[in-house]
């Protein structure tokens, strides 16, 4: 079958570094995605990953390594806006038009 | 550049109802895909239109339907509603639906059923 999983929630503190991770098993897997999600908001994309390695966009930053079916997603410098739900989301080979597949989302708290 | 519009942003219907919800995709976008998201199942994906033709769909009952009009706006349809139908429905636009395209969201249509 297929699975995303990643971890429910994260909380921290302002200043700090944030990892979160996402294991999938899906078949014909194309590229791994990272959105966030405020709380009444829509998703907005932050990442997307095709090859092995990082990619890095400010604050953001986001890993794949397809041989272990494994990626994150790294939040510096958190801030108090970055308090919001995290989905990785995979793309597959056979369906890909327009379909993502969510993971169940990432809850960071960020405290002062 | 105008982001994705939906609309309405809220619905309160009864069981047995249908109704439709309507999404403007981004200028130049051609694809629109559809979401539903619950606390129960996350975001789940309902079906994707390109160029006012149904190029995928996801395992949801045929009481779920949509269209695509030739300016790439596009309305989803729900039938004889249920108390499970309740939820956010999204709506993204992206360039073509490649994998490696963001797809942009509106801010969603939340549907209650009573």
């Amino acid at each position: 079958g297929q699975s995303l999983e990643q971890p429910s929630e994260v909380t921290a503190v302002e200043g700090a570094i944030v990892q979160i991770n996402c294991t999938y098993q899906t078949s014909g897997f194309y590229g791994l995605s990272w959105y966030q999600q405020h709380d009444g908001g829509a998703p907005t994309f932050l990442s997307y990953n095709g090859l092995d390695g990082l990619e890095e966009t400010g604050r953001f930053s986001s890993f794949l390594s397809r041989s272990d079916s494994y990626g994150y997603l790294l939040l510096q410098e958190l801030q108090m806006k970055d308090s919001a739900s995290y989905f990785c989301a995979v793309a597959r080979m056979a369906d890909s038009w327009g379909k993502l597949q969510f993971g169940a989302g990432t809850q960071v708290v960020v405290t002062p | 550049k105008a982001g994705v519009t939906q609309t309405p942003r809220y619905l309160i219907k009864t069981r047995g109802q249908q109704v439709t919800l309507s999404c403007s995709p981004i200028s130049g976008h051609r694809s629109v895909s559809w979401y539903q998201q619950t606390p129960g199942q996350g975001l789940q994906f309902l079906f994707e239109y390109f160029s006012e033709t149904q190029r995928n769909k996801g395992n949801f009952p045929g009481r779920f339907s949509g269209r695509q009009f030739s300016n790439s706006r596009s309305e989803m349809n729900v039938s004889t509603l249920e108390l499970g139908d309740s939820a956010l429905y999204l709506c993204a636009s992206s360039l073509l639906g490649r994998e490696n395209q963001p797809q942009h969201f509106g801010d969603g249509t939340r549907l209650s059923i009573l």
